[in-house]
């Protein structure tokens, strides 16, 4: 049964260009969550998806940020437009959807901007 | 606001044991959780505890929970060299499935 895949595991963008970053959950686990990690810091929400739908999105930044968790595929996380204060570690987790589940963690995405 | 906190560094001999420390700030925390990141690693769970519960042990962890003071500890029994990574301690928050706040996480340094 294989983890939480997410891809790719590093990303390297220039200023203004997009980012994509996918995350397949775990097999049979319909709840994805996405964090960001800065350096030195601990992880921080960003949103909560079901299949089709945004539960949360209490944690994304207004603009040039979103998400979706289609019927079909993976999450992706979109950054439009970056900037280097964008550059971090983008977690993406998963869970079979229980309340207060805890959640499996994929190896992250390594964003750069230059 | 909430707000997690730990201390960013501990080192220790191989075969002691190791405490890690936590503090948090919400009341209504449902459970608490221990991830452990290895370098360029995603992280692990190790254990959760629920919030009702004071103590949990699983093979070499023991965590401790002081639910008065809102303090929680990981306590890693024979600490190996492979234990060293970073330790982040989280709280769910009541009524938010999956948002987790985290701290910044205690590097574990093992010496042997």
């Amino acid at each position: 049964n294989a983890g939480v895949m997410q891809n790719p595991r590093h990303l390297v963008r220039r200023r203004g260009q997009e980012a994509r970053l996918r995350c397949s959950p775990m097999k049979g686990h319909s709840h994805v969550y996405w964090y960001r990690q800065l350096p030195e810091e601990g992880l921080k929400f960003m949103v909560y998806l079901q299949k089709e739908n945004i539960i949360d999105e209490s944690g994304m930044p207004k603009e040039r940020f979103s998400a979706e968790f289609p019927k079909e595929g993976p999450s992706i996380l979109r950054i439009q437009q970056v900037v280097r204060g964008d550059s971090a570690a983008y977690f993406c987790a998963s869970s079979p959807g229980t309340v207060y589940e805890k959640l499996f963690f994929g190896s992250g995405t390594q964003l750069s901007v230059l | 606001g909430e707000d997690v906190e730990q201390s960013l560094f501990l080192s220790v001999r191989e075969g002691d044991s190791s405490v890690i420390n936590c503090t948090y700030t919400d009341s209504s925390s449902t459970y608490l959780y221990w991830y452990k990141q290895e370098p360029g690693a995603g992280l692990q769970l190790l254990t959760y505890i629920f919030s009702n519960m004071d103590m949990k042990q699983d093979q070499r962890l023991t965590v401790l929970l002081n639910k008065k003071d809102k303090h929680l500890s990981l306590r890693i029994a024979d600490t190996q060299t492979g234990d060293s990574a970073i330790y982040f301690c989280a709280e769910s928050i009541g009524g938010s499935q999956g948002n987790l706040i985290f701290g910044k996480g205690t590097k574990l340094s093992v010496k042997p």
